[in-house]
């Protein structure tokens, strides 16, 4: 079974500038999170969608970043502009919904952001 | 709300030593509570969980944690370290309810000294 993919792995920008990032979850697992993982910190939630609706967006910065996921699989997760503090790995993860077994969520290996 | 509180940053053993890596939660309702583990340039790994049924819960790689109510811990645990245990360790907690966020500690980077 194929695991969460993101893509890219690595991303440099100049400040001001836009990037996006890109998360393809495990396939049928309805529930997908965007986390930021700040250097020397655990990852926080940005954004968490069932299907292709917002369950808890509550932790977005809204005036940089959004988020979608149009279709209730993949997901784009985007920062305009990008600020020198937007320096993180941003981490998806999904899950196959609720219940004892199906509430784990998977991780996939991040994209590294890195705002100069 | 809920909180996990990772009792040291670095926590260094000998190859062959105990572990224990210390959480500590804060939840107002019944919590799930998560063991993960991230190797340099991966994602999160789950290493072990406890759902409310068996209060000592066995993971993966010989790692195994005591959920204890009374002191609202979580603490994890491997008899004996090897080097390839050496990574980042994350507790996380989340409401039983299901299909909700994970909130994380701030980790804690394990060495193995040969």
């Amino acid at each position: 079974e194929a695991g969460v993919a993101q893509s890219p792995r690595y991303k440099i920008i100049e400040k001001r500038q836009s990037v996006a990032f890109w998360c393809n979850p495990i396939s049928g697992h309805a529930t997908l999170y965007w986390y930021q993982q700040i250097l020397g910190q655990g990852p926080k939630l940005l954004i968490q969608f069932q299907n292709n609706g917002v369950v808890d967006d509550s932790q977005l910065p809204k005036d940089r970043f959004s988020a979608e996921r149009l279709k209730g699989v993949d997901s784009t997760l985007k920062i305009q502009p990008a600020k020198l503090e937007d320096s993180a790995v941003y981490l998806c993860a999904s899950s196959a919904g609720p219940g004892v077994t199906k509430n784990i969520q998977y991780f996939g290996a991040g994209t590294r952001l890195s705002v100069l | 709300a809920q909180s996990v509180t990772q009792l040291g940053s670095h926590v260094s053993v000998s190859e062959g030593a105990l572990v224990l890596l210390r959480c500590n939660y804060s939840s107002s309702v019944p919590p799930y509570l998560f063991w993960y583990v991230q190797y340099p340039n991966q994602g999160l790994q789950l290493l072990l969980k406890y759902t409310s049924a068996a209060t000592l819960v066995k993971g993966i790689n010989g790692f195994e944690a005591e959920f204890k109510k009374s002191e609202t811990s979580f603490h994890l645990t491997k008899p004996s370290a090897h080097m390839s245990d050496a990574a980042e360790y994350f507790c996380a907690v989340t409401r039983n309810s299901g299909n909700t966020p994970l909130v994380f500690g701030k980790g804690t980077r394990l060495s193995v000294i040969a």
